[in-house]
């Protein structure tokens, strides 16, 4: 099946600093990529719904100057956190939607990125 | 306000025996429905898409149902073995958005 990969999958950063984490599909080109947060024992949060070539539409409640995000290419979609703070703490996953679309197939995940602000 | 909520936060079934975990959802007219299963610390991996139109499908030990009526789905997991074990989470498919349910962690016991 298709294979997303998500760098870092750890990282620990000071407050105030901004984080970047990378979401790549690697044997497929993604027009549309997914971004979640994931709290310990909750499901996933959509953040916003990233599109290649155009600015990513924010879920509501959502702060778009804080979760940057960058979808340059078709396989490259990219979230910074910028100025983190300790309650940015979270699990962060993307998902790419596959050629075929998404409401006929599944979404693929990457492994996820647990965000630590100390 | 729309909702997708699982029928509970952990499940402990003996091995071999049948697991069943519910998705029930309020105020959402999906056109797919999906299982997906997630590890600790780890992104979710898909299971089973289910369609509207579609009453049950199967795939190996595992069997999906889809009530849209009921607005409710049955994932089942047969002859479960402890490698099983995990977080299962539901998901609507609306053709537009995916809204995940809060999801069912599945311990097996030997």
């Amino acid at each position: 099946g298709a294979v997303v990969s998500q760098h870092p999958s750890r990282v620990i950063c000071k407050s105030g600093t901004s984080v970047k984490i990378e979401c790549r599909s690697l044997d497929f080109q993604a027009t549309t990529m997914f971004w979640y947060r994931q709290f310990p024992k909750q499901s996933l949060m959509l953040m916003a719904t990233s599109n290649e070539g155009s600015k990513a539409t924010y879920e509501q409640g959502v702060e778009k100057d804080k979760f940057l995000i960058n979808h340059a290419s078709l396989t490259l979609s990219t979230l910074t956190v910028t100025s983190a703070h300790p309650e940015d703490s979270s699990f962060y996953i993307c998902s790419a939607e596959t050629p075929s679309g998404v409401s006929t197939g599944e979404l693929f995940f990457g492994e996820g990125s647990r965000l630590t602000v100390l | 306000s729309q909702k997708i909520e699982q029928n509970s936060e952990a499940l402990n079934i003996q091995e071999g025996k049948t697991a069943t975990l519910t998705c029930n959802y309020t105020n959402y007219s999906p056109a797919y429905l999906q299982w997906y299963r997630q590890d600790p610390g780890r992104g979710p991996v898909f299971l089973l898409l289910i369609r509207e139109n579609e009453k049950e499908k199967r795939k190996e030990r595992l069997k999906v149902t889809f009530d849209t009526t009921l607005k409710q789905s049955l994932f089942h997991i047969t002859a479960s073995q402890p490698a099983d074990s995990a977080t299962y989470l539901c998901a609507l498919d609306t053709g537009n958005q995916f809204y995940f349910g809060t999801g069912t962690s599945l311990t097996v016991i030997p």
